[in-house]
């Protein structure tokens, strides 16, 4: 069975610019989340989906990113203008039942916003 | 607010000794604790978790210990190996119907051959 997939794994882009990450979780797991780690620091929830439904966006630093499941398979997490404190590891995680604490990472995408 | 944290940011063993890397948390409510680990280029891998239950808990070479009394746990890792080298991150689910988890900073372990 295929693990949880991202891309891409490491992207460098300039402040101002978009970048799209994109993460496929395991085949049939109605939930995603999304976190990220700031260099040295914890790794911070940004969002949950339930299929195509964003659950619980809480920790969604600001409205300059915007997170998409349409379908409710594979999601994006899309950065607009990208500034320099988003540069971090992304990661995405799916889990096959709501409220399961058995979540799935997968590799993460590195984000450096120069 | 609530918090999960480690105590240490680096923790360097000698291959072979066994490895103790510590973590306190805020909320005296708090029930289920996981511990993950995350090598370089991959995302957390589930070690082992523990109920509020409980004082401890065994897997393979690694021991968790839960002392409620002063909201603390620990990860031992016995005969520390070079494959051991990662991040390790403490981790509280969120109660309610979203399974977030909340992480604490991590603690790097680096094993000297």
């Amino acid at each position: 069975e295929a693990g949880v997939t991202q891309f891409p794994s490491h992207s460098v882009i300039e402040k101002g610019q978009t970048v799209t990450l994109r993460c496929d979780p395991i085949s049939g797991h109605d939930n995603l989340y999304w976190y990220r780690r700031v260099m040295g620091k914890e790794i911070k929830f940004l969002l949950h989906f339930v299929k195509e439904s964003k659950q619980d966006e809480s920790g969604m630093p600001n409205n300059r990113f915007l997170a998409e499941r349409t379908g409710g398979t594979y999601s994006t997490l899309k950065v607009q203008p990208a500034e320099l404190e988003d540069s971090g590891v992304y990661f995405c995680a799916s889990s096959p039942a709501t409220g399961s604490y058995e979540q799935y990472f997968g590799p993460g995408t590195r984000l450096t916003v120069t | 607010g609530e918090s999960v944290g480690l105590h240490l940011p680096t923790l360097s063993v000698q291959e072979g000794d066994n490895s103790i890397i510590n973590c306190a948390y805020s909320n005296s409510a708090s029930d289920y604790f996981i511990w993950y680990k995350q090598e370089s280029g991959k995302g957390p891998q589930f070690i082992i978790d523990i109920r509020s239950n409980m004082d401890k808990r065994q897997g393979q070479r690694v021991t968790v210990l839960l002392n409620k009394t002063v909201k603390h746990l620990s990860l031992q890792i016995a005969a520390t190996q070079p494959g051991d080298s990662a991040v390790y991150f403490c981790a509280e689910p969120r109660m309610g119907n979203t399974g977030k988890l909340i992480f604490g900073q991590g603690t790097t372990l680096q094993v000297k051959p």
